[in-house]
This record gives C-alpha cells, structure tokens and sequence, in this order.
C-alpha cells in the first residue's frame, strides 16, 4: 500500500464551486506540504504543517485553505474555485529538515 | 521565492549515452539540495539530498556533484537506458523548512 495517498484523483469542477483535497500518511510525519505544479513552473508551496496544531502558509496560499484533521491527515480546500487554480495537486511528507519528501501520486484539478 | 533554476528544460538522448544536466541555486544560506525523479503519472521520488561542498552521490547509473560555493549541482547519467525517461527535479533547501524547486530537466532516451 502507499504511504501517501491522495483523493480524488481527478476532479473537474466549475468556478465558484469549493472543493478538498485529501491526504493521508501512514508514514508517521509530522510535516505534510501542499505543491501545485503547473507546466514549465517549479512546484510552488501552498501550505505547510509541522504538526496538528501547527499551520503556515507558502508562497501561493492566496485562495486555498488548509486543516490538519490528525497527524496522519491534512486537507486542502479551494473555497471557491477559479479556472486558473487548474493545475497538479502534490502533498508531501517528511521526518525532519534535510530530510525527504515523500510524494502523493497527485491530483488532477480541472476548474471550468 | 528563491531563483533555482535547471538547464536544459528538456534533452534526448541516445540509449546508452551518457548525459549530464544543471541545476543553479543561491549560493548563500545553503543547507541542502534534494535531487527527485518524477516519472509520468507517478510521484515523484527522492534520488539524493547533498549537503556538503564536493558532495558526490550516485545510485547506480545516476550520480551528482555539489558545488555549494558557486552554487550549482550536476546530475550524470551513464549509459542512458529507456527507464532512465523521466524528469529530474531539484529542490534548494535553506534550512527553513521549505524546499524551492526547479522547473525539472525533461529527460526522454531514445531506443
């Protein structure tokens, strides 16, 4: 079974619609991380958790919102979706700094 | 944001050639560079984190140099193979928490 896993994996939705995103580890980290990957860009943070209690926001966090269910859950959520937030969802989990990232098999969001 | 670039965007490459790509990252409050592996419809996956000036790693076929100084890291690939087609992300880690990614180096090995 993998130890990071995403749901959906694909999902179409229309603007103004609010949808989440889902991820669950079975790794046991406590640091998760959203990425969007968009055709010839970097992936780019969205958010990230060090622990349940523990929020923070990367470099494109405007219009996503997150929550840290548990340690092994975190979810993002698109309030209201707009066509350019289609792209590749990617969350990620990891020990500690200078540590690995583990990767989910991403999401597929299109926004119509 | 942290410029981290990679070049070339994309190359082919002969089956059993060798190869060799760049990533650049800012040369000060270096911490780590991550090398991933991300191929289509999968995630992506970790190859290496490097740390050291003069670090060199290698995992079979694949191996990468640092040079934290003038900031820039080599990924080679010997002998290219089909399952070698891939893109290679690096991420530039300055011990904040976070990992900046490049653009990745689309590598596609031609039978």
């Amino acid at each position: 079974d993998a130890d990071v896993t995403q749901t959906p994996r694909n999902r179409i939705t229309k603007t103004g619609k609010r949808i989440m995103l889902e991820c669950s580890q079975t790794k046991g980290h406590d640091r998760m991380y959203w990425y969007r990957q968009d055709p010839g860009l970097g992936l780019r943070l969205i958010y990230y958790s060090f622990d349940v209690k523990d929020i923070n926001k990367g470099e494109i966090s405007d219009g996503y919102s997150v929550s840290r269910q548990a340690q092994a859950k975190f979810s993002l959520s698109l309030e209201s979706a707009i066509p350019n937030q289609t792209a590749l969802y990617f969350c990620a989990t990891s020990m500690d700094t200078q540590e690995t990232q583990y990767f989910g098999p991403g999401t597929r969001l299109l926004v119509l | 944001i942290l410029n981290v670039e990679q070049s070339p965007q994309s190359l082919h490459v002969q089956e059993g050639d060798s190869t060799n790509f760049t990533c650049s990252f800012p040369s000060s409050n270096f911490y780590a560079l991550h090398w991933y592996r991300w191929e289509t419809a999968k995630s992506p996956e970790a190859l290496f984190v490097m740390t050291l000036n003069g670090d060199e790693k290698k995992k079979g076929r694949i191996s990468a140099t640092l040079n934290t100084k003038e900031g820039y890291s080599y990924l080679y690939i010997k002998g290219s193979q089909p399952e070698d087609s891939a893109t290679y992300l690096c991420a530039f880690d300055r011990n904040d928490y976070k990992l900046s990614f490049g653009a990745g180096t689309t590598v596609t090995v031609r039978a």
